[in-house]
């Protein structure tokens, strides 16, 4: 089964609203990556917070990991129109160190 | 330093055709990773490769798709005979290393269109 299962699976905001994204998986990380997919684009990697941290900021971005519940959420401050596209979180596992990815949170940001 | 470089980017054929779709990882990554993604979906592991070799092939059908690195040149995913099904995004990724200090650089990706 996928780990890694976002919600809501399409968010829709004004722009300067806060976008938040949120993960649940279902066995133990070593850390959880989130990730950016602009429409028919590649993966952006925004940012990974590691099993012994709670929080983690990147610029607009703050991420919070909670091993107790195994979730993470992504909070976008200050949305900006720029920011519509597909995120991802991504659990790194397996003999091959792949990445196993959820069904993802479609944003949408209207100007 | 050029990013991970995939062609070609959209790339149409009739069932039953051959598609190969290649994938040139950064310089100075050794570790390549496939992924599928159909529409309206996440990405999903298909095959890990370093040079030469095939590590890890757990997400790939066992038939009609391959997959090498070869010791010169681009990685390359092969779909024999393809069929609707296979229509999809193939992103191909790359790293230095593996284990979780590295991270996963990925390309533009190969739109496969089935008709």
């Amino acid at each position: 089964s996928q780990q890694g299962e976002e919600d809501p699976q399409a968010l829709s905001i004004q722009e300067g609203e806060n976008a938040t994204m949120n993960c649940s998986y279902k066995t133990s990380i070593n850390n959880l990556q989130w990730y950016r997919q602009n429409s028919g684009r590649g993966l952006v990697h925004l940012i990974l917070i590691r099993s012994n941290e709670r929080e983690k900021h990147s610029g607009r971005l703050r991420v919070t990991l909670d091993t107790s519940k195994k979730s993470s959420s992504l909070l976008i401050t200050a949305s900006r129109a720029a920011d519509t596209a597909s995120y991802f979180c991504a659990r790194l596992g397996g003999a091959g160190n792949m990445l196993t990815f959820g069904g993802g949170t479609r944003l949408m940001v209207k100007p | 330093n050029a990013g991970v470089m995939q062609n070609p980017r959209h790339l149409v054929r009739r069932r039953g055709q051959e598609a190969r779709l290649r994938c040139s990882p950064m310089k100075g990554h050794s570790h390549v990773y496939w992924y599928r993604q159909l529409p309206e979906e996440g990405l999903k592991f298909m095959v890990y490769l370093q040079k030469e070799n095939i590590i890890d092939e757990s997400g790939m059908p066992k038939e009609r798709f391959s997959a090498e690195f070869p010791k010169e040149g681009p990685s390359i995913l092969r779909i024999q005979q393809v069929v609707r099904g296979d229509s999809a995004a193939y992103f191909c990724a790359s790293s230095p290393g593996t284990g979780d200090s590295y991270e996963q650089y990925f390309g533009p990706g190969t739109r496969l269109t089935v008709t």
